[in-house]
């Protein structure tokens, strides 16, 4: 079967440092990856989607990127955190064909102080 | 722009009842909607799924409906019980069919 990692679960920084999430997914093979972000309360907000190997696809501007370096492993990143980054960032995953249900992860917290 | 939205914030339901929790799109394309379960401090967990090619899908005590003339959708929970207090997002593909077009979410509250 198939799961979905994703670490630190809580994670707090000061503003200006630089942040690394990671995302992993096991048991299958090329799959779509994404990285959400959900303020409280609120729903949720795509940042960036993949549909292979360094392929990035960005849907809004923001103070963050994203990389694939590798099928199953998705990152999440910031040079320089603002206070507005605070949330909690979700990663999912989809089969890579058609209409699919995406599947998330546990979720890091983030809180910029 | 288009956007997915849901009518009713919070649900306060007693245990033992059906609960209906809806949701309003706005971009006619939309054809494939998902509703989400949010416990707190969790990933959203996958509940059910519909495309746009049918009206009506059930699964285990859920039951989504489609009215694509109203472009509306509801998840019926059947005999809802405490586990089932949680946030539910509906959520719609996007013209690019890669993403997810999310609701802001209904808080469903079962009480004893």
């Amino acid at each position: 079967s198939q799961t979905i990692h994703q670490w630190p679960a809580t994670l707090v920084q000061p503003v200006g440092s630089p942040l690394s999430l990671e995302c992993t997914v096991e048991g299958t093979s090329n799959p779509n990856l994404y990285w959400y972000r959900q303020a409280a309360g609120r729903g949720l907000q795509l940042l960036f989607y993949s549909v292979g190997i360094g392929q990035i696809s960005s849907e809004v501007p923001q103070n963050l990127s994203a990389s694939r370096p590798q099928d199953r492993q998705f990152i999440l990143s910031s040079k320089k955190l603002l206070l507005s980054d605070s949330g909690f960032y979700l990663c999912a995953w989809s089969v890579n064909s058609g209409y699919n249900e995406q599947f998330f992860g546990p979720g890091t917290r983030l809180t910029v102080l | 722009g288009e956007s997915v939205g849901l009518h009713l914030p919070t649900l306060s339901v007693q245990e033992g009842d059906n609960s209906i929790i809806n949701c309003a799109y706005s971009n006619s394309a939309s054809d494939y909607f998902i509703w989400y379960k949010q416990e707190s401090g969790k990933g959203p967990q996958f509940i059910i799924d519909i495309r746009s090619n049918m009206d009506k899908r059930q699964g285990q005590r859920v039951t989504v409906l489609l009215n694509k003339t109203v472009k509306h959708l509801s998840l019926q929970i059947a005999a809802t019980q405490p586990g089932d207090s949680a946030v539910y997002f509906c959520a719609e593909n996007t013209n690019s069919g890669y993403a997810l077009n999310f609701g802001k979410g209904t808080s469903l509250l079962v009480t004893p």
